[in-house]
């Protein structure tokens, strides 16, 4: 079941905040977090394993709340490199299911 | 090191015609993954190898879809016979191994365009 991600799009300024919510009707095993810029390929952020798990790089941060089966991505004074489209993707035996993605789109 | 290479990067063909796209993983990497990206359903994974063993096909739309992986650094999607409703972009990744817990690489994609 694919999971779902919340909005769907953020129009934002640089240096403000945002958050990108992902949530599942399934328990989640894990949750990754991907960036896709128009035109390139999907690349890697970060994985939470565990329920209570929180990782941070630069000034992007992720928890992941097992039981309510949701994690959220954040992200603190944006910048303009990163616009593009986030998606979450449910880990699970051996295969990531991808949600619809969260559109992202810094202005100067 | 090499990421993951896709061949080709485009690929614009007629109904009816056979098309192969072609991935190489990162070396080392044991699961390979086959994905479809569009507009209307999102990234889609079509199927997934291990160690060179198909695993989940579950994926695939519909028989005139296959894959292969004839050895660990090599792998196709075939679509045979291509219609319309196949345009897209489509992304191989690979990964160290299977599992939640595993990072993937993804190729540059193929962007398929069946006339």
């Amino acid at each position: 079941q694919q999971p779902v991600q919340s909005p769907q799009a953020v129009i934002l300024r640089e240096g403000e905040d945002a958050v990108i919510n992902c949530s599942s009707s399934k328990a989640l095993y894990s949750v990754h977090w991907y960036r896709q810029k128009h035109g390139e390929a999907p690349v890697f952020l970060m994985i939470l394993l565990k329920g209570g798990e929180q990782k941070g790089h630069d000034k992007i941060s992720a928890s992941f709340n097992e039981k309510k089966q949701q994690s959220s991505l954040y992200l603190t004074a944006s910048q303009l490199s990163y616009s593009g489209t986030y998606f979450c993707g449910s880990g699970n035996t051996g295969k990531l299911i991808f949600g619809q993605g969260t559109t992202l789109q810094v202005k100067p | 090191d090499a990421g993951v290479i896709q061949s080709p990067r485009h690929e614009v063909t007629e109904m009816g015609q056979e098309v192969t796209l072609r991935c190489k993983p990162i070396s080392g990497h044991n699961s390979l993954f086959w994905y479809r990206q569009t507009m209307m359903r999102g990234l889609e994974l079509l199927i997934y190898f291990n160690n060179n063993v198909p695993i989940d096909d579950s994926g695939m739309p519909e028989d005139r879809f296959s894959a292969k992986m004839p050895n660990a650094s090599f792998s196709t999607l075939k679509i045979q016979p291509s219609e319309p409703r196949d345009s897209a972009v489509y992304f191989c990744a690979s990964s160290f191994r299977t599992g939640g817990d595993n990072e993937q690489f993804f190729g540059p994609g193929t962007r398929l365009t069946v006339l």
